[in-house]
């Protein structure tokens, strides 16, 4: 089945880098473009970044542009999200998702679980 | 920044009518998306394109569409809808997605 898996979070410093990932499974990885999402503890959801399906294509909310870094490795099935000058405010729990297409709209489906990333000293 | 807006709450007794509004400036140009979250679990998406309805999805969910305000309407909230509710769009480009800070719906 149609499965997003994501690692690497867990406890940083301020100021300090971090990758995670997000392994995908039982669909065309490669044809898809795919997004970060990511929901701080008690909040609501907030979307970070998308790349086509390609990765000639990316995009990020002000919020992380120029600290965060979206890519993918197609060969892998993989996405990655490279984390940099992280602040307390980027604790969050971090979700990957693909970009679904189907009957002339858009949307993300499915969602990986998430991995939790919390920046503190 | 584009930004969607949603009342924090809405509650409702079992039985009767949920809207959950949304508002946002591209949301003319832009179709809307409608996500049901349970605690712990990941979101899924309850409308696409301001109106339609996913497969699976019980019939007493409905969206429509109004200027630049969306609403989600659940017909007959029964309890297990109780849940947060976030309204997703894009800017006006189409190229940056937005979500709305969510409503949490409460059937009591």
């Amino acid at each position: 089945q149609v499965q997003l898996v994501e690692s690497g979070g867990g406890v940083v410093q301020p100021g300090r880098s971090l990758r995670i990932s997000c392994a995908a499974s039982g669909f065309n990885f490669s044809s898809d473009n795919m997004h970060w999402v990511r929901q701080a503890p008690g909040k609501g959801l907030e979307w970070v970044a998308v790349i086509s399906h390609d990765g000639r294509y990316k995009y990020y909310a002000d919020s992380v542009k120029g600290r965060f870094i979206i890519s993918r490795d197609n060969s892998k099935n993989t996405l990655y999200l490279q984390m940099s000058s992280l602040r307390p405010e980027d604790t969050a729990v971090y979700s990957c998702a693909r970009d679904y297409w189907s009957d002339g709209g858009n949307w993300f489906d499915p969602w990986g679980q998430g991995t939790l990333v919390t920046v503190s000293s | 920044s584009y930004e969607l807006t949603q009342p924090p709450s809405v509650s409702v007794s079992p039985g009767q009518t949920a809207r959950i509004t949304c508002s946002g400036d591209a949301l003319p140009k832009q179709y809307a998306y409608w996500y049901k979250q349970k605690a712990g679990q990941a979101p899924v998406v309850v409308i696409y394109k301001d109106t339609e309805r996913p497969s699976g999805i019980p019939e007493r969910f409905s969206g429509s569409t109004s200027g630049t305000t969306v609403t989600l309407t659940i017909s007959g909230a029964q309890a297990e809808d109780e849940a947060d509710y976030y309204c997703q769009s894009a800017d006006i480009s189409g190229t940056y997605r937005v979500f709305g800070g969510g409503t949490k719906l409460t059937v009591l």
